[in-house]
């Protein structure tokens, strides 16, 4: 089955700590993968996409991502983070065979000052 | 701005009635796609469109219907309301359908139903 964790629903930090949330997936081929980013009252952002090829995935904001088939996990790095970064982040896989995006339930970041 | 447009942001309703939420996708995005955000289910696809044919369906309620006009435009049609429909429903547009192609989404359409 194709199916997104992101086993943390919560998780706070402290303005200019390091960050990672984690995401894993289960799909039987080669997977697409991205993370979006939804504020409070806004739609979602793409961070960044994973394809093929390198496996470090720069996106914006700051943040970048890992893929790394043998934990078939894809999780999402920033070195420093800003107050500005709390919203809710959510890791997704695209299901070529049915033409749509399947969503983790979301993790939601709290930044402490 | 992601160049996706919905309107209207938010409407409110009562349960058995029926509303249109419309979506504009980026310039040059052929393909359409209908979310679900609840707090039970969370983000859901509901349905696709590419070039004014359905082109994929997913855990989309038989009251609900959807279509993509010649101009690209799309609207998702909610009919025989109830509580439960109560969500946040996204559109987002891409230009193609092919396997990894990045989907863009709009600011979302808040529905209540009471």
């Amino acid at each position: 089955a194709q199916s997104v964790t992101q086993p943390d629903i919560h998780i706070t930090v402290s303005e200019g700590a390091s960050l990672e949330l984690r995401c894993n997936y289960s799909y039987g081929a080669t997977p697409y993968l991205f993370w979006y980013v939804q504020s409070p009252g806004q739609g979602l952002q793409l961070l960044l996409k994973y394809f093929s090829g390198d496996t470090l995935v720069q996106g914006i904001k700051g943040f970048e991502a890992e893929f790394k088939r043998s934990q078939s996990s894809f999780n999402l790095r920033k070195p420093s983070v800003h107050w500005s970064d709390a919203a809710e982040y959510f890791c997704a896989l695209f299901s070529g065979g049915y033409n749509k995006l399947i969503f983790g339930a979301g993790t939601r970041l709290a930044v402490h000052p | 701005d992601s160049g996706v447009t919905q309107t209207p942001k938010h409407l409110i309703t009562a349960t058995g009635q029926r509303v249109t939420l419309r979506c504009s996708p980026r310039s040059g995005d052929l393909s359409v796609y209908w979310y679900q955000q609840s707090l039970d289910q969370g983000l859901q696809f509901l349905i696709q469109y590419y070039n004014g044919e359905e082109r994929a369906k997913g855990n989309i309620l038989e009251r609900f219907s959807a279509q993509q006009f010649p101009d690209l435009h799309s609207e998702l049609n909610l009919s025989s309301l109830e509580l439960g429909d109560s969500a946040l429903y996204f559109c987002a547009s891409s230009v193609q359908d092919r396997v990894g192609n990045t989907q863009y989404f709009g600011p979302g359409t808040r529905l209540t139903v009471l």
